[in-house]
């Protein structure tokens, strides 16, 4: 059981915008940053956004980040089947004073 | 560019200790706090310990609290893990991970992983 929900599966079709959501706390979400990871299939992660939604050089402008209150989201837009990957949300907890991820969401592009 | 490579990993008993290092070149090693992060087969991720660019500040994931132990040597741009007691539920791919400052801005960059089997 993940300290932040997300759903554990999405799905969309080429061209389409797709929403990631994750559900946090007062002492996660609400009062830290939010970052969003990127998995691909038999790789290490990578970020793709910090700061609730700032993007690293480097990652289209497709992927976007937003946050209200205890929750955030992960839009993707323009879908392409490169995006079929893992993805996972992640904060500072206050509370548990260490870092908690969410149990990440798979996303598949019909 | 900032890399990671992480070592140390391979199969061993329940009960049985093990130390992982980390690697880290193109960046100032000694700036960043620095992270562990395990993800067991078929799983997701799971943040396992974290410190701070001076090795002062160490924070730990309940489920390793009192068996591992995080420590870096900045003279060797290098980050460690202790793992005592191994159970089999420690069973993943361990990836280290740069911090994107001390230890609480969330990480920006990430090894490949060293695989640790815990199995009698």
């Amino acid at each position: 059981q993940s300290v932040l929900t997300q759903p554990p599966s999405a799905s969309g079709t080429p061209g389409q915008r797709v929403t990631i959501s994750c559900s946090g706390s007062s002492s996660n979400i609400g009062s830290n940053t939010v970052n969003w990871y990127q998995q691909l299939p038999g790789t290490a992660p990578k970020r793709l956004i910090y700061s609730n939604n700032q993007r690293p050089s480097g990652v289209p402008d497709r992927f976007s980040g937003s946050k209200s209150g205890t929750s955030a989201s992960l839009a993707i837009s323009g879908l392409q089947s490169d995006d079929e990957s893992d993805y996972y949300c992640a904060a500072w907890d206050d509370s548990l004073n260490g870092w908690v991820f969410g149990g990440g969401t798979k996303l598949t592009v019909l | 560019q900032v890399q990671l490579v992480e070592s140390g990993g391979g199969v061993v008993q329940p009960g049985r200790s093990l130390r992982l290092s980390c690697a880290a070149s193109g960046f100032t090693f000694s700036s960043y706090g620095m992270h562990w992060v395990r993800q067991a087969p078929g799983k997701g991720l799971e943040w396992v310990a974290v410190i701070s660019y001076e090795g002062s500040n160490q924070y730990y994931a309940d489920s390793v609290k009192g068996r591992f132990t995080i420590s870096r040597d900045n003279s060797k741009n290098t980050l460690y893990l202790q793992m005592n007691s191994l159970r089999t539920e420690d069973t993943a791919v361990y990836y280290c991970a740069k911090d994107r400052y001390s230890y609480g801005q969330g990480i920006d960059y990430w090894g490949q992983g060293t695989l640790v089997t815990v199995s009698s």
